[in-house]
This record gives C-alpha cells, sequence and structure tokens, in this order.
C-alpha cells in the first residue's frame, strides 16, 4: 500500500514569491493535515481537511492557506513568501481524522526561501 | 505556551538496555497519545498509541505508559537497539468523533535517542 506522497521534495524560494505544495495521501484516506517543522518549534499544525472543507486550522497567518479534491488529495500554498517560513512542510493522513485514528505522514517538502 | 513537553532533548543508552522517553502534558481535554519516531530527511513514523481508558499499551518491544492524574506518559524501549536512534516525538489530543473534527495533534518538541553498539 503505498504511502503518503508529498511533491517536491525540495524547493528554492525567494522573498515575495508563493508556493503550492501538494500531498497524495494513503488511497482511502479522507483526511489530511498538514504541519510545519522548523528547528526548535517541533511540528506546528497549520490546517485539516476532510471531504474538501477546512474542518480546522492552526493559528498561522492568511497567507498559508490549502484546499483539498474530490480525491482526497491536497495542496498547500504559501503567498508573499518570508525568510521565516523556511521549514519542513509535512503532510499527514488518516482515514476519518476521528476516532483514535493515527495521522501517517509523508517525507514533507523541505523549503528555503532565499 | 507548550501544551505537550518533552523536557529531555537528547537522550543516550546502550545497546540492549532499555529507553525510557518522557512527555508531559497540561490539557485535560487531551485523551489520545502517541509515539513517533522520525530518521532524517524522512517524515515521522506512527510507533504506538494509547487512549486514556488504558494505562498500558505494548506492541513488541515498545510500551507506552500513560498516568492521567499526573498528566505523564513515557515510552519504554527494550531491549534498544542501534535502528531506534531516532528523534522521537509524542503527540496528544482529544479523541475526536466520525464526523467532525474537535481538533488536532499537539506534538512536542522531540527527544533525540542515541543508542550505542
Amino acid at each position: 500500500k503505498a504511502g503518503v506522497t508529498q511533491t517536491p521534495r525540495y524547493l528554492i524560494k525567494t522573498r515575495g514569491q508563493q508556493v503550492t505544495l501538494s500531498c497524495s495521501p494513503i488511497s482511502g484516506h479522507r483526511s489530511v493535515s498538514w504541519y510545519q517543522q522548523t528547528p526548535g518549534q517541533g511540528l506546528q499544525f497549520l490546517f485539516e481537511y476532510f471531504s474538501e472543507t477546512q474542518r480546522n486550522k492552526g493559528n498561522f497567518p492568511g497567507r498559508f492557506s490549502g484546499r483539498q479534491f474530490s480525491n482526497s488529495r491536497s495542496e498547500m500554498n504559501v503567498s508573499t513568501l518570508e525568510l521565516g517560513d523556511s521549514a519542513l512542510y509535512l503532510c499527514a493522513s488518516s482515514i476519518t481524522g476521528g476516532g483514535s485514528q493515527p495521522q501517517h505522514f509523508g517525507d514533507g517538502t523541505r523549503l528555503s526561501i532565499l | 505556551d507548550q501544551q505537550v513537553k518533552q523536557n529531555s532533548p537528547s537522550l543516550s543508552v546502550q545497546e540492549g538496555r532499555i529507553s525510557i522517553l518522557n512527555c508531559d502534558y497540561t490539557n485535560s481535554m487531551f485523551d489520545y497519545f502517541l509515539w513517533y519516531k522520525k530518521y532524517p530527511a524522512e517524515g515521522p513514523t506512527f510507533l504506538i498509541s494509547i487512549s486514556s481508558i488504558k494505562d498500558k499499551n505494548e506492541d513488541g518491544r515498545f510500551t507506552v505508559f500513560l498516568n492521567k492524574s499526573a498528566k505523564h506518559l513515557s515510552l519504554h524501549i527494550v531491549p534498544s537497539q542501534p535502528g531506534d536512534s531516532a528523534v522521537y516525538f509524542c503527540a496528544a489530543g482529544p479523541l475526536m468523533n466520525y464526523g467532525g473534527s474537535q481538533g488536532n495533534l499537539i506534538f512536542g518538541k522531540g527527544t533525540k535517542l542515541s543508542v550505542k553498539p
């Protein structure tokens, strides 16, 4: 069974640009969550999508947005990039996002802002 | 305010001995707890979980203990192997109902475990 797939693995952008990251969940998983990992801050929750609807949101500015498609694939967009957005962005999927289900992570997209 | 704390950034253990990783939480609403292992350049891998109705859960060499009154959980790895060397994250969240999310997982900052041969 294929795991969670994130593309691209690495990305270099400059300040002010925007970026779109992609996540394909495990087949049959309908909940997709996004996390940001930075040194010293651990994993911080960005948002969760289920059935194409944002169901939960973390404490990040509006420059961070996402969406989910009917096949459960999800994209995350960051606009007007800042140096502090340099991080590893992780996507995780679970069957429905409820009821004691562990989330399964992809290997992440490493975003570097110059 | 950190709701999930892993106070030891690193731990070094001899191969064959027990590794004990600790985690404290502050939110009484948390009732689902997980441990993840992360190797460099890879995403976190789910290891083991426990819900608040239990105080212990075992899976092979891995055992998680939960002390709700102390808001503390720990992961025991016995015996430790060099391949266990990784960063371990503790995560917590409320049990969510099907059809509706009541929250998300909150992660600690991780403990780097080194198992020496």
